[in-house]
């Protein structure tokens, strides 16, 4: 089955500096990558997704890449803020599956 | 807007009582599940269903049962609560196969067993 590693599992970054958060994922079928951000005491969210047939996604400061050679999906968040503090989790899953994979979280703080 | 709420916010149960989580979600999704999430261990897949009455074990099953008597509802129940099953408990809930794999995920249960 699916395995999805997620890196690094803490990240601390100055406010407006760019955070990014990169996941590896095992079989070449997964075809539908989410990104879910799980701020404090709250359910996680998707905020931006992207699908095998597209290298990149962007949705204002926040961009998805993937690499379906090497397998894996990377978040970018350029000038951060202290709202993006928060856990990050990326996700995988193959076609005709029914549940997705998670990787096991970022947890993201941004300094002021 | 997808609306996927849970019965309780907070639980405080004491060892050995049954309890019993529940999921509701207004969309007519068909895949529901029910994950348990501790600090630095993610997301830990318990069940989920694909359908009414259809269930599957996730990656940490034992412990727990589900139930899944209607589409909209999917509950999780814990037959003899233990120490070690404190923990928050998020449900969520898919539409496979038309391209909107995205789960939805409730507010989240915290259970506190004593």
């Amino acid at each position: 089955g699916e395995n999805v590693e997620q890196h690094p599992s803490t990240l601390s970054v100055q406010e407006g500096d760019s955070a990014v958060i990169k996941c590896t994922y095992s079989d070449s079928a997964s075809n539908y990558f989410p990104w879910y951000k799980q701020e404090l005491g709250k359910r996680p969210q998707l905020i931006i997704d992207i699908r095998s047939n597209v290298g990149e996604k962007k949705d204002q400061r926040i961009a998805v890449t993937l690499n379906k050679t090497a397998k894996h999906f990377s978040l970018h968040i350029t000038e951060t803020q202290p709202e993006d503090s928060a856990v990050y989790f990326c996700a995988a899953i193959i076609q005709g599956a029914q549940k997705l994979v998670f990787g096991q979280g970022t947890r993201l703080t941004i300094n002021p | 807007d997808v609306k996927v709420t849970q019965s309780s916010r907070y639980l405080v149960k004491r060892t050995g009582e049954k309890v019993f989580l529940e999921c509701v979600q207004d969309m007519d999704h068909e895949n529901m599940f029910w994950y348990r999430q501790d600090p630095g261990l993610g997301l830990r897949l318990i069940y989920f269903s694909y359908d009414v009455k259809m269930k599957e074990k996730g990656d940490i099953p034992e412990g727990y049962s589900v139930s899944r008597e209607k589409k909209e509802r999917f509950s999780l129940i814990l037959e003899s609560a233990s120490t070690n099953q404190t923990s928050m408990y998020l449900c969520a809930s898919s539409s496979p196969g038309t391209g909107k794999e995205t789960q939805y995920f409730g507010p989240g249960t915290r259970l506190l067993v004593l």
